[in-house]
């Protein structure tokens, strides 16, 4: 069974960076597809980016592209999630969450079945 | 990107009522719809994939459904630890995308 375990929760002024880590444990991290995903108070989800295994590459949505980078540390099984040139707007709880496949009527399913429990980051001056 | 439409946005409901939930794709998705339960300060919790496949060690009473382009979350019978905020997901394609969720409060 995977688990995620997060950093705790930051304030940042507008402009400054952030960097959130989500702890592996029960897994390797470099054996899983890890992504991002935010949700700002009140509101629903945002997916930030995440590892896409037909590319062997990471995916960022366009609308972090520039200011998102997601980098792993093998020998720690921790993901790391760095957003830069903050604003109040990024005001969130950001989540990691691995991305694995079920096998439902013969066919692969892409889900988030493991998350972690979420890192509030407050931006404000 | 593909928008997922959820509603309603809340409903109140009765302990027994049947509730359901309904997300509609902006296109074509075939069945990689998720849905997600999300209570107070806590992570989202898997409930259904690929539509209509029942996670393991979710109760019975909740499941899915799919015509077209358009899904439906029922529960059977609402229990009280059923009282949360539920969210479609779409895994067909990225950027992965979420419908703005239905919040269940008690009648």
């Amino acid at each position: 069974q995977v688990q995620l375990v997060q950093s705790g929760a930051e304030v940042k002024k507008p402009g400054a960076s952030m960097k959130v880590s989500c702890k592996v444990s029960g897994y390797a991290v470099t054996g899983l597809s890890m992504h991002w995903v935010r949700q700002a108070p009140g509101k629903g989800f945002e997916w930030m980016g995440g590892f896409d295994p037909e590319d062997g590459e990471t995916v960022y949505a366009q609308n972090f592209q520039g200011r998102v980078t997601m980098t792993e540390d093998p020998p720690t099984d921790t993901a790391y999630m760095e957003l830069s040139s903050l604003r109040s707007e990024d005001t969130a709880v950001y989540y990691c969450a691995t991305e694995l496949y079920e096998t439902y009527d013969s066919d692969s399913y892409a889900v988030y079945r493991s998350w972690g429990q979420g890192t509030l980051v407050t931006v404000s001056s | 990107d593909i928008q997922m439409t959820q509603s309603p946005s809340s409903l109140s409901a009765s302990v027994g009522d049947r509730v359901s939930i309904t997300c509609r794709a902006s296109q074509s998705i075939n069945s990689h719809l998720n849905w997600y339960q999300q209570k107070p300060g806590k992570a989202p919790k898997l409930l259904i994939y690929a539509a209509s496949g029942l996670q393991s060690g979710v109760p019975s009473r909740f499941s899915g459904g799919r015509s077209g382009t358009d899904f439906t979350l029922t529960i059977s019978s609402l229990q009280p630890e059923d009282f949360a905020t539920y969210y479609c997901q779409q895994s067909y394609s990225m950027p992965v995308t979420f419908g703005g969720g239905t919040r269940v409060e008690i009648k």
